[in-house]
């Protein structure tokens, strides 16, 4: 089946750094990937939509200028948190739909990064 | 608005059958997800439908009415494993997934 990988699986950082967690699609190419954000005993809440060359799609409430997406290649996007807070600290999963089937109903889970600022 | 309605907790005894109710009200209607979701861990994909009825796959079905606007998934011979959240999504006109809050089901010996 289609695996999603995601780097890194957990990162601790200090107030005020960047982090950049790396989204790829392992054996399918993906024009879209999804970025949310899950808080404990949250359900998922999606935060930007990624295509492949072009710029993301951001939901409302999410800054785009500090949650910057990068979608370069068919099978990697990248999610910068910039100058990060320790609101910040969540669990950020990726997923990605294969290009491959169209509009299949499926998206493909990366197994997620846990972002913990102090 | 878009949501999604389905219960915050469930409990059920190892071996039993237990069924999660989702109702929805969405900006139209291109199919609904079930995921499981462990502790920790990215959902994994359970079911799709797109048409009334039932889709069954082992030990897991999943049933649609859409003229009611309800899905629910139901799991037999319940195992401890099976301790999770449960997510019901679904697609809308725009094919964006819209998330239910999930159902976070406890098994008991």
């Amino acid at each position: 089946g289609a695996v999603v990988s995601q780097h890194p699986s957990w990162v601790i950082c200090k107030s005020g750094t960047s982090v950049k967690i790396e989204c790829r699609s392992l054996d399918f190419q993906a024009t879209t990937m999804f970025w949310y954000r899950q808080f404990p005993k949250q359900s998922l809440m999606l935060m930007a939509t990624s295509n492949e060359g072009s710029k993301a799609t951001y939901e409302q409430g999410v800054e785009k200028d500090k949650f910057l997406i990068n979608h370069a290649s068919l099978t990697l996007s990248t999610l910068t948190v910039t100058s990060a807070h320790p609101e910040d600290s969540s669990f950020y999963i990726c997923s990605a739909r294969d290009v491959g089937q169209g509009d299949s109903y499926e998206q493909y889970f990366g197994p997620g990064t846990r972002l913990t600022v102090t | 608005g878009q949501n999604i309605d389905q219960p915050t907790e469930m409990t059920a005894t190892e071996g039993a059958i237990v069924q999660i109710n989702c109702t929805y009200q969405t900006s139209g209607f291109n199919g609904l997800f079930w995921y499981q979701q462990h502790a920790g861990e990215a959902p994994t994909f359970l079911s799709y439908n797109v048409l009334d009825g039932l889709e069954e796959k082992g030990r897991f079905s999943s049933f649609l009415s859409r003229s009611k606007g309800y899905s629910y998934l139901l799991l037999k011979e319940l195992q401890m494993k099976d301790s999770a959240s449960y997510l019901c999504a679904v697609r809308d006109s725009n094919y964006q997934l819209i998330w239910g809050a999930g159902t976070k089901l406890i098994i008991k010996p």
